[in-house]
């Protein structure tokens, strides 16, 4: 069965970096791609990016474009979202989650608390 | 700039059909899809490409689109749909959007 783990909670200081992991299994990992969301209490989901497992390309949310990088490691069926420069408002629980053109999203990690503090 | 927005919360009593609307303005030429989430859990896909069913989801849920607005559609609810529902879509940049998020109650 498809599966997507995640690594676990991070706190860390405004202006740092984090990265998170997202093991896939249960599927070819490089026929499908690997999207992260990102959901801050009490908001919205919030799309930040996207990539392509197979070739490595990536795309990006403006909003994010510039401290968001994704990238995958086919040897361990893993993808990495490193975001930088972090800020308190960064404080939120990050999903990967794989997807194809004509199913978004349809399977989910279990999610990464993500904590900005000082 | 572009959003989909759906009621902070709809309420039905069991049994009862739960419609929860998302509007937007590039619905007419892009796919709704639907994923609903309790609480402390990740999101599951409940309806895509505006109203088919990935396996594993219940019947009683259905999904429709016109025009501007997509509609979720949960008919016989019961107390184990209470969650968030997000409708997704894009727009014509390939932005990608969720809306705010409806909090369905069923008691």
């Amino acid at each position: 069965q498809v599966q997507l783990v995640q690594s676990g909670a991070e706190v860390k200081k405004p202006g740092a970096s984090v990265k998170v992991s997202c093991k896939a299994s249960g599927y070819t990992f490089t026929s499908y791609g690997i999207d992260w969301v990102r959901q801050a209490p009490g908001h919205r989901l919030e799309w930040m990016g996207w990539i392509n497992t197979g070739k490595g390309n990536t795309k990006y949310s403006q909003k994010f474009q510039g401290r968001v990088t994704i990238t995958r490691d086919t040897s361990a069926s893993t993808a990495y979202m490193e975001l930088s420069s972090l800020r308190y408002e960064d404080t939120a629980v990050y999903y990967c989650a794989k997807s194809e053109a004509s199913l978004p999203f349809d399977y989910w990690g279990q999610g990464t608390l993500v904590t900005v503090s000082s | 700039s572009y959003e989909l927005t759906q009621p902070p919360s709809v309420s039905v009593s069991p049994g009862q059909t739960a419609r929860i609307t998302c509007s937007g303005d590039a619905l007419p030429k892009k796919y709704a899809y639907w994923y609903h989430q309790k609480s402390g859990q990740a999101p599951v896909l409940v309806i895509y490409e505006d109203s088919k069913r990935p396996s594993g989801i219940p019947e009683r849920f259905s999904g429709s689109s016109s025009g501007t607005m997509a509609t979720l559609s949960i008919s016989g609810a019961q107390v184990e749909d209470e969650a968030d529902y997000y409708c997704y879509s894009t727009d014509s940049s390939g932005n990608h959007l969720f809306g705010g998020g409806t909090k369905l109650t069923v008691l």
